[in-house]
């Protein structure tokens, strides 16, 4: 069964480091998105994209984070200046373009440890 | 957004059936009901979706009331396997690329 993966598994960083997490969508998937949950904590979304461009984000999704999808398979999330807050579980997840589906397939997720 | 209320935590014997419930009284009419769950240390896995009519899959089945304000997510026989945070998500006519606004969930104990 197709399944969304996720790279690296744990990423451990100094502060005010750069990170990029990348992730491979279901080959056929058009809908990309990233959610992230600190420990102990909610899942929360952080930006949906389609179509090269996004499509809606959330508050938490500022200026220091950016994402892309560099070639066909994989969607990349990039934090520029890392900060402690920043340290939680990152999820991606993938979706087709049905008419009347949101069903959305996630990954097994990113562990980032900012020190 | 509307939100959903679900009990922080349930239990339930191996092999016998759950009832999860939850309550979104301020659903709208384009509203989408949406169950996710959580397996401890793993993404969230999509379960089951529906509009205003009972939905069966293999997973699972979900009851939606008459008047949509409450739902209830039927695991027919619960293994260990299903010990997991259940969230009961309102998804806007249910469009993909629409963000899913995850609450606290329902952590359902499966005990042998």
């Amino acid at each position: 069964e197709p399944e969304v993966t996720q790279t690296p598994s744990h990423q451990v960083t100094q502060m005010g480091q750069e990170v990029i997490l990348r992730c491979v969508p279901i080959s056929n998937h058009l809908y990309f998105y990233w959610y992230r949950q600190i420990l102990g904590q909610k899942v929360e979304f952080l930006v949906s994209f389609y179509n090269n461009e996004i499509s809606e984000k959330s508050e938490i999704f500022d200026d220091q984070f950016s994402v892309e999808r560099p070639d066909g398979s994989n969607f990349t999330l990039k934090i520029r200046s890392t900060k402690l807050e920043d340290s939680a579980m990152y999820f991606c997840a993938s979706s087709e373009p049905l008419a009347g589906g949101n069903e959305q397939f996630f990954g097994p997720g990113t562990r980032l440890t900012v020190l | 957004d509307a939100k959903t209320t679900q009990p922080n935590s349930m239990e339930s014997n191996e092999e016998e059936p759950v009832h999860l419930p939850c309550n979104h009284s301020t659903i709208s009419g384009t509203d989408y009901i949406h169950w996710y769950r959580q397996l401890p240390s793993q993404g969230p896995e999509y379960v089951i979706h529906g509009l205003t009519s009972n939905v069966n899959n293999r997973m699972a089945s979900l009851a939606i009331a008459e008047d949509r304000k409450s739902s209830t997510l039927i695991l027919h026989r619960a293994t260990l396997r299903d010990a997991a945070v259940y969230y009961c998500i309102l998804s806007y006519e249910n469009n993909a690329g629409n963000m899913l606004t995850f609450g606290g969930g329902t952590r359902l104990m499966v005990k042998p």
